[in-house]
């Protein structure tokens, strides 16, 4: 069975600190892995997909199948990354399987 | 077209009455995805569409809840008899389908339920 795994519920590090949101998975098959960002009464939105290898607002993140594990990582916080970050497991065709989302506190 | 809207955004329902929530996707998008996120959780997958066609259902969707997708363009999400264990924000999302950046889920704002 397919698992998404976020350890962490609240995380706390003050403005231009590195951050890392940790993401662990299990899936038997070939996973695809995705994170979702949501702001402050905003919806919730993509903020990248490993399959693109991208930064995105300075995030990134890299898949470790050997670890199970895409954690979510910037090298320099800023006050507007404050929000809920959802690691989401793509299994089979369709569905996502998310976590149960990390909210993120950058301290001024 | 600004993205997925869900109707109504919050509806406070008795328990053991009926409730209908909709959806209405991205213009071009075929597919349409209904999740459902209770407190303190991540959204938990439901059901999904390809055009009017529904092709997977969780078994978290029980018989008292039923989807459609009459002309693969809006969607509507009904549970019958409401328990309070229905109390919940209803998700919707869509996107394209294939594999890629261009099969990304969009969501919508969601539809918050409370059953007293």
């Amino acid at each position: 069975a397919q698992r998404v795994t976020q350890p962490e519920k609240l995380l706390s590090v003050f403005k231009g600190a590195p951050v890392e949101l940790k993401c662990n998975y299990s899936y038997s098959g070939s996973p695809e892995l995705f994170w979702y960002v949501q702001y402050s009464r905003q919806r919730l939105q993509l903020l990248l997909r490993h399959i693109s290898r991208e930064s995105i607002k300075g995030f990134t993140a890299d898949l470790n199948k050997g670890e199970t594990s895409f954690h979510l990582k910037k090298p320099f916080a800023q006050e507007e990354d404050s929000a809920m970050y959802y690691c989401a497991l793509k299994a089979g065709a369709n569905n996502l399987f998310f976590g149960t989302g990390t909210r993120l506190t950058v301290i001024p | 077209d600004t993205g997925v809207s869900q109707d109504p955004r919050h509806k406070i329902t008795k328990r053991g009455q009926n409730v209908t929530f909709r959806c209405d996707p991205i213009s071009e998008h075929n597919r349409l995805y209904w999740y459902r996120q209770t407190l303190g959780q991540g959204p938990e997958f439901l059901t999904y569409f390809q055009n009017e066609a529904q092709l997977e259902k969780s078994r978290l969707l029980s018989d008292r809840f039923s989807a459609e997708r009459p002309k693969g363009s809006f969607s509507t999400l009904e549970i019958q008899r409401t328990e309070q264990g229905d109390s919940a924000m209803y998700l919707c999302a869509s996107s394209l389908s294939g594999t890629g950046s261009g099969a990304t889920q969009y969501f919508g704002p969601g539809t918050r339920l409370t059953v007293l």
